[in-house]
């Protein structure tokens, strides 16, 4: 299955800017890049999709190289509710059945 | 409001019980999919539907059954068969149409067995 590596944890304050990137073992030429953020107790919910590139919309911006192995998540000025885990799962495999790894679960602290 | 509706939010169960947890969507999804959630883990694919009348075994299948008789529902059943029953369940569903990889996520079902 298509894997994908992203950091464990990453802690951060109120206000500043988050990075996470990820790094996209096998991914394919018509692949897109996508990111989920779920809070505790609830589904994942999707947060931002991109090919190449920048990709901006009113949750984060995701930024991809012209080589499309690695992916930064960015989260600009966070706050408490921020605080989630992050995931880069791998692209669909049959079915668009998607693999979630472990993701990175981000602190805001105050 | 269309969505995903994942019920009950809370289930407790004795040990040696199946238990069937619903998931409903009206989004009209042909794909639906149910993930296990471990304490601080990720998530892991148990059973995938494409189709109506047709499903998959995921990456941790063993003690689970599923089934697709309508294109809304996709019930999970946990069997006695499964040794660590107790986590959270979470039921997605996407088109299934290739270039689309949004998964919309229902609320879970938090399973407890003792």
């Amino acid at each position: 299955l298509a894997k994908t590596t992203q950091p464990i944890s990453m802690d951060s304050y109120e206000g500043q800017e988050v990075n996470i990137t990820c790094s996209h073992n096998n991914i394919a030429t018509n692949d897109y890049i996508t990111w989920y953020q779920q809070f505790p107790s609830q589904g994942p919910r999707f947060i931002i999709q991109g090919y190449k590139t920048k990709v901006t919309n009113e949750v984060a911006s995701l930024f991809i190289p012209a080589d499309r192995k690695s992916s930064t998540l960015s989260l600009p000025r966070v706050s408490l509710s921020d605080t989630a885990v992050y995931y880069c799962p791998g692209p669909p495999e049959a079915g668009n059945m998607l693999t979630f790894g472990g993701g990175t679960r981000l602190m805001v602290k105050p | 409001d269309g969505g995903i509706t994942q019920s009950p939010k809370y289930l407790f169960r004795k040990e040696g019980q199946n238990v069937t947890l619903s998931c409903e969507q009206n989004l009209n999804h042909d794909a639906m999919y149910w993930y296990r959630q471990d304490p601080g883990q990720g998530l892991r694919l148990i059973y995938y539907s494409q189709i109506v009348n047709d499903f998959q075994k995921g990456d941790i299948a063993e003690g689970y059954s599923v089934s697709r008789e309508k294109k809304e529902s996709f019930p999970l059943t946990v069997t006695s068969a499964q040794k660590n029953p107790t986590a959270f369940y979470l039921c997605a569903s996407s088109t299934g149409q290739g270039g689309t990889y949004e998964q919309y996520f229902g609320p879970g079902t938090r399973l407890t067995v003792t």
